[in-house]
């Protein structure tokens, strides 16, 4: 019974195309993340949701879009993805906005040709 | 802005052998710490989370200490096995910050 769940798992895609990334979590949490783990590994905030209310959007290009249509979901999408888009992209989630733990997902291995 | 910084980055010991992983952070006004093993094409796996008003934290063979004043972490792995081969990630959730700050890593391989 995976807690924080994320689809696809891999994503191969060619430049320019709009594609979706989806996570859900069964853990019954308030707040919701998406990070990305760059190619020297290295994992950087790109946007949460607490109660489907978008609270951190770090510098994030607008290409990409996060929706949460309730509390249990945070779906990310991508326009006109670009090569340096290539990257893991990893759901999370906490029980409160301020935290007592983090739980990650797998992660969706997202490469653009 | 918290800067996490994790040393060494990357650790080779023979088997049996206690590691001891270093975790420092810029900014000492903490919500919580939180130490995570990443395996490689996985996801992140959490080991142990101090809360600011805590010391320390055990689980098993491994123990995490924190040292909010000096801005410090440390991550000890007691007689390493094969199996502890993988990236352990430290990060900190900052009390006026709602996220978590990584590190970048440390690798440690543990040979048989």
């Amino acid at each position: 019974d995976t807690a924080v769940s994320q689809t696809p798992k891999y994503l191969v895609t060619q430049m320019g195309n709009d594609k979706s990334i989806k996570c859900e979590q069964n853990l019954g949490h308030d707040t919701m993340y998406w990070y990305k783990q760059d190619s020297k590994k290295f994992l950087k905030i790109m946007f949460s949701y607490n109660n489907k209310e978008l609270i951190i959007n770090e510098t994030v290009p607008n290409r990409f879009s996060p929706k949460s249509p309730d509390k249990a979901h945070l779906n990310l999408h991508i326009n006109s993805l670009e090569l340096g888009d290539s990257a893991v992209y990893f759901c999370a989630s906490s029980p409160k906005l301020q935290s007592y733990g983090y739980t990650f997902g797998s992660g969706t291995r997202l490469t653009v040709v | 802005k918290q800067e996490v910084t994790q040393i060494p980055a990357a650790l080779s010991v023979p088997e049996g052998e206690n590691l001891v992983l270093n975790c420092s952070f810029t900014d000492s006004a903490i919500y919580n710490l939180q130490w995570f093993r990443q395996d490689p094409g996985k996801g992140l796996t959490s080991l142990l989370l101090i809360q600011s008003s805590q010391r320390e934290q055990t689980s098993g063979r491994l123990n995490a200490s924190l040292d909010k004043s000096s801005g410090r972490s440390t991550l000890y792995i007691a007689a390493s096995q094969p199996g502890d081969s993988a990236t352990y990630l430290c990060a900190v959730d900052a009390s006026n910050d709602y996220k978590l700050s990584f590190g970048a890593g440390t690798t440690v391989t543990v040979r048989a």
